[in-house]
């Protein structure tokens, strides 16, 4: 069965920092692979997604991903991160074909310190 | 353009009372999504519908819960009679084609007491 794990809850970091968070996901074949944020009170933002090809994608708001398929991983980076950074962030794989039916992680709640 | 538009915002009940909330897609996306999202978990597909039919309602708890796209536009999903884990936030998301990109709406808070 499809599912996605992002090991880490809650991670803070210093605002100019560089940022990773982590995603692993499990699926038998090539997934489609989503990240998303979410800020309080507020619905989910589509930040980038990986179909194919290039496996370094490039998002909104200055992220990228990078998928690896021998580590079945799809980690989310920022190399300076701003205050406004601070929300949720949900990985989740899709199945495609006929549905567009996502599969999310738990999220990964983000702290940005001054 | 206009996002998925969702109401109400929030919503209290006692458990075993019902609630309806509804959703307006962004327009001429024919594909709609009800997901439950649960405090501490990331959201669930309760059911998507592709104009006014019924893709996937396997996770959706028919026994209590029930949704509809009349005209394949605005969609209702409701709860009857409601439980204390039914307490989430429901998101209602839109996309044009089924492989398309998702939008979100703000969501629709329950707290079920």
């Amino acid at each position: 069965a499809q599912s996605v794990t992002q090991p880490d809850i809650h991670i803070t970091v210093s605002e100019g920092a560089s940022l990773e968070l982590r995603c692993n996901y499990s699926y038998g074949a090539t997934p489609y692979l989503f990240w998303y944020v979410q800020s309080p009170g507020q619905g989910l933002q589509l930040l980038l997604k990986y179909f194919s090809g290039d496996t370094l994608v490039q998002g909104i708001k200055g992220f990228e991903a990078e998928f690896k398929r021998s580590q079945s991983s799809f980690n989310l980076r920022k190399p300076s991160v701003h205050w406004s950074d601070a929300a949720e962030y949900f990985c989740a794989v899709g199945a495609g074909g006929a549905t567009n039916k996502l599969i999310f992680g738990t999220g990964t709640l983000l702290a940005v310190q001054p | 353009e206009a996002g998925v538009a969702q109401s109400p915002r929030y919503k209290i009940i006692e458990k075993r009372q019902s609630v309806a909330f509804w959703c307006n897609p962004i327009s001429g996306h024919a594909t709609l999504y009800w997901y439950q999202q649960i405090l501490g978990q990331g959201p669930k597909l309760l059911i998507q519908f592709q104009n006014n039919g019924v893709v996937d309602d396997s996770q959706l708890p028919k026994d209590r819960f029930s949704a509809e796209r009349l005209k394949g536009v605005d969609s209702t999903l409701k709860i009857q009679p409601a439980k204390l884990e039914d307490s989430a936030v429901y998101l209602c998301a839109s996309s044009l084609l089924t492989t398309g990109e998702l939008f979100f709406g703000e969501g629709s808070r329950l707290t079920v007491l």
